[in-house]
């Protein structure tokens, strides 16, 4: 079964500096991965997502994330941290041995942002 | 255009009492989803519809929790009656078809609080 590790509950970095949330996956098939980002107050919205074409992707807002097969990793980068960035992220993966998008979230990573 | 609306977006209950979670999907999006997110965790779903039928349901804890789709749009959760661990966000979801490619938009949850 698929599943995804955030390897850090929280991340603290100050405004301007870079952000760096980690992410292993495990699957058995060729995964499909995300981010998402959830504000509070607000649902969960789509940062980036790898679907076996380009291993770096660009998403929303600066953010950018490597997929590197040997390392089975997904780590979700952003060259300079805004306070709006202050969230929490999730990484996502899914697969599709049944032909259906199951999405499998990891538990999540609180992004703190300082002046 | 409008997003994924969910109501109430806050219920207090006190236990063994019944409560209804109701989501309106993005007009034209076939597929709708009901997740569970605990407290620091990631949402894991409960329920997925295809336009009117449940087509995935193996998450969702029968004895206490059902839910519909009449006429495939809008979805109603129930859970009757409720317990103390059922205190979280409950989460929809919807996206055009449950396939490869196809974002699933999620609205801001309703937080359940059971006393």
């Amino acid at each position: 079964a698929q599943s995804v590790t955030q390897l850090d509950s929280h991340v603290s970095v100050s405004e301007g500096t870079p952000v760096l949330l980690r992410c292993n996956y495990s699957s058995s098939y060729s995964p499909s991965l995300f981010w998402y980002v959830q504000h509070p107050n607000k649902g969960l919205q789509l940062l980036l997502k790898y679907t076996s074409a380009a291993t770096l992707v660009k998403g929303i807002n600066g953010f950018e994330a490597e997929f590197k097969k040997s390392e089975t990793s997904f780590h979700l980068t952003k060259p300079s941290a805004h306070m709006s960035d202050a969230a929490e992220y999730f990484c996502v993966v899914s697969d599709l041995p049944t032909g259906f998008q199951k999405l499998v979230f990891g538990t999540g990573t609180r992004l703190l942002v300082s002046p | 255009e409008a997003g994924v609306v969910q109501s109430p977006r806050y219920k207090i209950i006190e236990k063994k009492q019944p409560v209804a979670f109701w989501c309106n999907p993005i007009s034209g999006h076939n597929t709708l989803y009901w997740y569970l997110q605990n407290l620091g965790q990631g949402p894991e779903l409960l329920i997925r519809y295809e336009n009117e039928e449940a087509v995935d349901d193996s998450q969702l804890p029968k004895d206490r929790f059902s839910a519909e789709r009449l006429k495939g749009v809008d979805s109603t959760l129930k859970i009757q009656p409720a317990e103390l661990g059922d205190s979280a966000v409950y989460l929809c979801a919807s996206s055009f078809s449950a396939g490869a490619g196809n974002e699933q938009f999620f609205g801001p949850g309703t937080r359940l609080t059971v006393l």
